[in-house]
């Protein structure tokens, strides 16, 4: 069966201290893993789509990275405004469509 | 350019009640999609379109409804609302062409419902 599992469920950093978010996965025929943003209130806010192991994608303080297993979220100097819940979704072709298989979260405090 | 749009943004039925909630998106994308958002849980497909006249069942359909007459609207009906469909529901699009297909999905802000 397919399956994505975050962790952890909740993470709470101080200003400035560094941390990794993980998506584990076990699907069949992987087409690409998404990871969102997601505020209180609002809906998910695409950031980074990888395709293939090895590859990495950056965005100011956020760093994605992909194995054939899992991905992580690199979170370096984290500032309060990265305070959020952070999603991960892999893609693949189940029942005739591609479909997305989203994992629970990590929500993310990140205090001054 | 206002994206995915969703209404109303709350709504409390009773148990019984039936509603429609509302998704429009001005980015003319092929692909639509229902989601779900409870609690613990990753967001659920409950149906899709791939295009004006073409909807599918997901993973969660049942107690839903939909139906795609444009490439912009795609609305969800709940047939007769149960508490356990209390959620928080989410429609996103993405673009469907030819090199399109692994294009990110765009959501909407959601419509919170809570079932009495």
């Amino acid at each position: 069966e397919d399956q994505v599992t975050q962790s952890p469920e909740a993470l709470r950093l101080q200003e400035g201290e560094s941390s990794s978010l993980n998506c584990s996965y076990t699907v069949s025929g992987l087409r690409g893993l998404f990871w969102y943003r997601q505020d209180p209130g609002k809906g998910p806010e695409f950031l980074f789509t990888l395709y293939s192991a090895g590859e990495e994608k950056e965005k100011e303080r956020l760093k994605a990275t992909l194995t054939k297993k899992e991905s992580f979220l690199h979170i370096t100097a984290p500032k309060p405004e990265d305070s959020a819940t952070y999603l991960c979704a892999v893609r693949v072709f189940s029942g005739g469509y591609n479909k997305l298989i989203f994992g629970a979260g990590t929500r993310l405090a990140v205090h001054p | 350019n206002a994206g995915v749009t969703q209404t109303p943004k709350f709504q409390v039925l009773k148990t019984g009640q039936s509603m429609t909630l509302q998704c429009a998106q001005d980015m003319n994308h092929e692909y639509m999609s229902w989601y779900r958002q409870d609690p613990g849980m990753g967001l659920r497909l409950i149906h899709y379109s791939v295009g004006a006249g073409i909807t599918d069942q997901g993973e969660v359909p049942n107690g839903y409804n939909v139906s795609r007459s444009t490439t912009e609207d795609f609305p969800l009906r709940l047939l007769s609302a149960a508490p356990s469909q209390t959620s928080v529901y989410f429609c996103a699009s993405s673009p469907l062409g030819r090199g399109q297909s692994n294009q990110p999905q765009h959501f909407g802000d959601g419509t919170r419902l809570s079932i009495l």
